[in-house]
């Protein structure tokens, strides 16, 4: 069975800064997908990021990157030059590639507070 | 263009109810899933839906049901609400719900049971 872990509750960065948010998977599978969403406090999952299980690069978008340690089974999200809006809580997500379906799995989230 | 939309946004019901909430995804989109948000844990998967064919379902119990219309718009009925029923569900839809499709999240109906 899949399984998301963050350990890191909540978070708080400076203004400008780079963080990073942790998580880390099990799965017996060879073929996934991880993901990173941001929920605002509005509710609505916001995509940033997807990685492959087969990708040899880390995945990149714009301020997001995706650092992507697949022995150690960890898909830490850095966001760099940290802003007021990026307060929000962030969810780590997994999903099975090898059913067809597309259902995902969740991490607890992680509550970030960038600070002015 | 139009993004995922659910309806109503928020409405409380009391134990015993039943509950239709309701989803229209992205035009195009043809696979749309169902995701429970307890306060303070991360969304859980409920059903998903492909061609109007249920295609996953989650560990959840008989009273919750779905289904998907021709027009690819979805509905979640709950049925002898519980207290522990309350929560925000999620609506998600995708092109065709499977390999790297990615999944585009609705703002959610936030669901009270008294």
């Amino acid at each position: 069975a899949q399984k998301i872990t963050q350990t890191q509750p909540g978070m708080f960065v400076q203004e400008k800064e780079a963080v990073t948010l942790d998580c880390t998977y099990d799965t017996s599978d060879q073929s996934y997908g991880l993901f990173w969403y941001k929920q605002p406090s509005s509710g609505e999952m916001i995509f940033l990021i997807y990685q492959g299980s087969y990708d040899e690069q880390n995945a990149t978008e714009g301020r997001y990157s995706l650092n992507f340690q697949k022995a150690r089974k960890s898909a830490n999200l850095v966001i760099s030059a940290s802003q007021l809006g990026d307060s929000a809580m962030y969810f780590c997500a997994m999903r099975d590639d090898q059913t067809g379906a597309n259902n995902l799995f969740f991490g607890t989230g992680t509550r970030l507070t960038v600070i002015p | 263009d139009a993004g995922v939309t659910q309806s109503p946004t928020h409405l409380i019901k009391t134990r015993g109810q039943h509950v239709t909430l309701r989803c229209s995804p992205i035009s195009g989109h043809k696979s749309v899933s169902w995701y429970q948000q307890v306060l303070g844990q991360g969304p859980q998967f409920i059903f998903q839906y492909y061609e109007k064919e249920e295609r996953g379902r989650g560990n959840f119990p008989d009273r919750f049901s779905a289904r998907q219309f021709p027009n690819y718009s979805s509905e979640l009925n709950v049925n002898a609400l519980l207290l522990g029923d309350s929560a925000l569900y999620l609506c998600a839809s995708s092109l065709i719900g499977g390999g790297a499709d990615e999944q585009y999240f609705g703002p959610g109906t936030r669901l009270t049971v008294t």
